[in-house]
């Protein structure tokens, strides 16, 4: 069936140094989503990408959509303690297919 | 606009017992789709409900069923529950349920001892 990958599983980072996590599809997609989860919290939607080779930012995250739309990425500049949290990218198929998502810690 | 509301928040349940788990979604919301998150697992889909009827099954056995009232409210039930059914149970709603994004609610945490 369709798997989604995503790494790393953790990562831990300075206040300030940048971060990213990568998402790979088995299958093309055709969108993908990203979720952020707080501790304690429920997953967040952050965004959609549908185009191949899509990007977009918002503020300090970056998103990218592969040019096969089977892979895609979050990039994090400048990592502040309110990222603290789990991203998690959503495959969209006939279902939703979560990745196992990259928890983030980051050190004041 | 109130979001979506999953009750109970905690649940301890005993092997071998029966739970049923509340969601209501988002207003004007059809769709509500079911998640089981487990440390290390991520979010394992469950299914998913539009219009009362359930439009994809996820690889759960046949102990996990739900069902959609004409409100759009749904509920999931687990069976003859066992130890590793434990975890976080999430329901999330969108306006449609194609590529519509879900709006999580805050799960209810389940336990069996």
């Amino acid at each position: 069936g369709q798997q989604v990958m995503q790494i790393p599983q953790y990562q831990h980072v300075q206040e300030g140094e940048d971060f990213t996590t990568y998402c790979n599809s088995s299958t093309t997609l055709s969108n993908i989503q990203w979720y952020k989860q707080r501790p304690g919290g429920h997953p967040v939607f952050l965004i959609q990408l549908v185009k191949s080779g899509e990007v977009k930012k918002q503020k300090r995250l970056t998103f990218q959509f592969g040019e096969a739309k089977k892979n895609s990425s979050l990039h994090i500049t400048a990592t502040q303690t309110t990222d603290v949290g789990t991203y998690f990218c959503a495959g969209i198929g006939n279902q939703f297919y979560f990745g196992t998502g990259t928890s983030l810690t980051v050190i004041p | 606009k109130a979001g979506v509301t999953q009750t109970p928040r905690y649940l301890i349940k005993t092997r071998g017992q029966q739970v049923t788990l509340s969601c209501s979604p988002i207003s004007g919301h059809r769709s509500v789709s079911w998640y089981q998150q487990t440390p290390g697992q991520g979010l394992q889909f469950l299914f998913e409900y539009f219009s009362e009827t359930q439009r994809n099954k996820g690889n759960f056995p046949g102990r996990f069923s739900g069902r959609q009232f004409s409100n759009s409210r749904s509920e999931m039930n687990v069976s003859t529950l066992e130890l590793g059914d434990s975890a976080l149970y999430l329901c999330a709603s969108s306006l449609k349920g194609d590529n519509s994004p879900l709006h999580f609610g805050n799960g209810t945490r389940l336990t069996v001892t």
